[in-house]
């Protein structure tokens, strides 16, 4: 079946440092790539999307690009921000699978002063 | 503004008692699900439903289920709850595509 794999976290950096959380999937046809994010206490938000190929998906300065050669849809961010801390879900949703999400484990972001 | 609402927010019960979780959502989406969230396993699907009178059972819907009667509220009820289904629980609602994904704010379940 599909699965994403995520690196472990937690992830910690001083602010204005470079994020990448990698992510990668498996997954027959051509699934859809997804970043979710969780602020403390909080529900999950859509941080960005891909739907095919060599598509970049971007938003509050997030970017990822689907990568069908390696099967990765990494995160990066330039410069974080104290209030970039939170945790971040990839996803995919398969042709088949209707609209069903499949996520990974989740990443851990603390980003320090 | 359309919203989904869970409830309660926090809940605390007994082991072998039965529970219902709330979510109700107005956004007039078709699609409800439920998830579970657990540390080292992200979220996990536990039920869904394509609209009224539809239920699927997820990858983990041991000792859940879930009805539909109506649009907007998918109760998700644990017929003997246990300790190992202590965790934080997410409803989410979708109009066919995953953009359309949008997402409760959870109900955090302690079972003791």
């Amino acid at each position: 079946g599909d699965s994403v794999t995520q690196m472990e976290g937690p992830v910690t950096l001083s602010e204005e440092a470079f994020l990448t959380i990698n992510c990668t999937y498996t997954a027959t046809g051509y699934p859809s790539l997804f970043w979710y994010v969780q602020y403390p206490g909080e529900g999950l938000q859509l941080l960005l999307k891909a739907t095919k190929a060599d598509d970049k998906g971007s938003n509050k300065g997030f970017e990822a690009t689907y990568r069908k050669e390696t099967t990765s849809f990494h995160l990066e961010k330039g410069s974080v921000q104290v209030s970039d801390s939170a945790v971040y879900f990839c996803a995919l949703t398969n042709t088949g699978t209707a609209s069903k999400l499949t996520f990974g484990t989740g990443t851990r972001l603390q980003v320090t002063l | 503004d359309a919203e989904i609402t869970q409830s309660p927010r926090h809940k605390i019960t007994e082991t072998g008692r039965q529970v219902t979780l709330a979510c109700h959502q107005t956004w007039n989406h078709n699609n409800m699900f439920w998830y579970r969230q657990d540390l080292g396993h992200g979220l996990r699907l536990i039920h869904y439903s394509y609209g009224v009178q539809d239920t699927n059972k997820g990858e983990v819907s041991d000792g859940y289920s879930v009805s539909r009667s109506n649009t907007e509220d998918l109760p998700l009820t644990l017929e003997s709850a246990a300790s190992s289904q202590t965790s934080v629980y997410f409803c989410a609602s979708s109009d066919g595509t995953a953009y359309g994904y949008t997402f409760g704010s959870g109900t955090r379940l302690t079972v003791v």
